[in-house]
């Protein structure tokens, strides 16, 4: 089966660092993307790792080590617009329609 | 630019009804999808197309079918509405070699 494991939710406070995992079984791995969605809103696109390591976006980061099918999403300097739930997704092919896989989500509770 | 386009943003059905979700994009992607948002399920496939003309099933087809008109639009019908599709729908599109998505703003379904 195909299964992408994430905690359902993290609180923390404004100023701080949070981590958000995801571990995954999938066929057909290609890369990980991470995805933001604030209540009511669409996902929007965050960060998306095609290779092992570490690719940084301003106060975000995320990181991919595919011998341990394991990625995470750092959320930096927290900002109280942070909460919204995050969501790890797997591409599963790079043929034209590139297709993902999402986890059921994690939602960041930022607290002043 | 407007991106990517729902409508309606809110429908309420009677069990047994139909009727037809609209996307359109204008970003010229070749690729779009459709996936339902269930409470803690993060999102699921329903249906994708990677060009004009083609269309294949995703997670869970089972009481939609789809049509691409064109490039632009994409769209999604129940043909007999059922409490269990009661779910928030999102289209999105991608372009090939860009591992991105770009949602609509979600499509809000009640089935009572």
């Amino acid at each position: 089966g195909q299964s992408l494991e994430q905690p359902s939710e993290v609180t923390a406070v404004e100023g701080a660092i949070v981590q958000i995992n995801c571990t995954y079984q999938t066929s057909g791995f290609y890369g990980l993307s991470w995805y933001q969605q604030h209540d009511g809103g669409a996902p929007t696109f965050l960060s998306y790792n095609g290779l092992d390591g570490l690719e940084e976006t301003g106060r975000f980061s995320s990181f991919l080590s595919r011998s341990d099918s394991y990625g995470y999403l750092l959320l930096q300097e927290l900002q109280m617009k942070d909460s919204a739930s995050y969501f790890c997704a797997v591409l599963m092919t790079t043929d034209s329609w590139g297709k993902l896989q999402f986890g059921a989500g994690t939602q960041v509770v930022v607290t002043p | 630019n407007a991106g990517v386009t729902q409508t309606p943003k809110f429908q309420v059905l009677k069990t047994g009804q139909s009727m037809t979700l609209q996307c359109a994009q204008d970003m010229n992607h070749n690729s779009m999808y459709w996936y339902r948002q269930d409470p803690g399920m993060g999102l699921r496939l329903i249906y994708y197309s990677a060009s004009e003309g083609t269309t294949d099933k995703g997670e869970v087809p089972n009481g939609y079918n789809v049509s691409r008109l064109n490039k632009r639009e994409f769209s999604l019908r129940l043909e007999s509405a059922a409490p269990s599709q009661t779910s928030v729908y999102f289209c999105a599109s991608g372009r090939i070699g860009k591992n991105i998505q770009y949602f609509g703003a979600g499509t809000r379904l009640s089935v009572l």
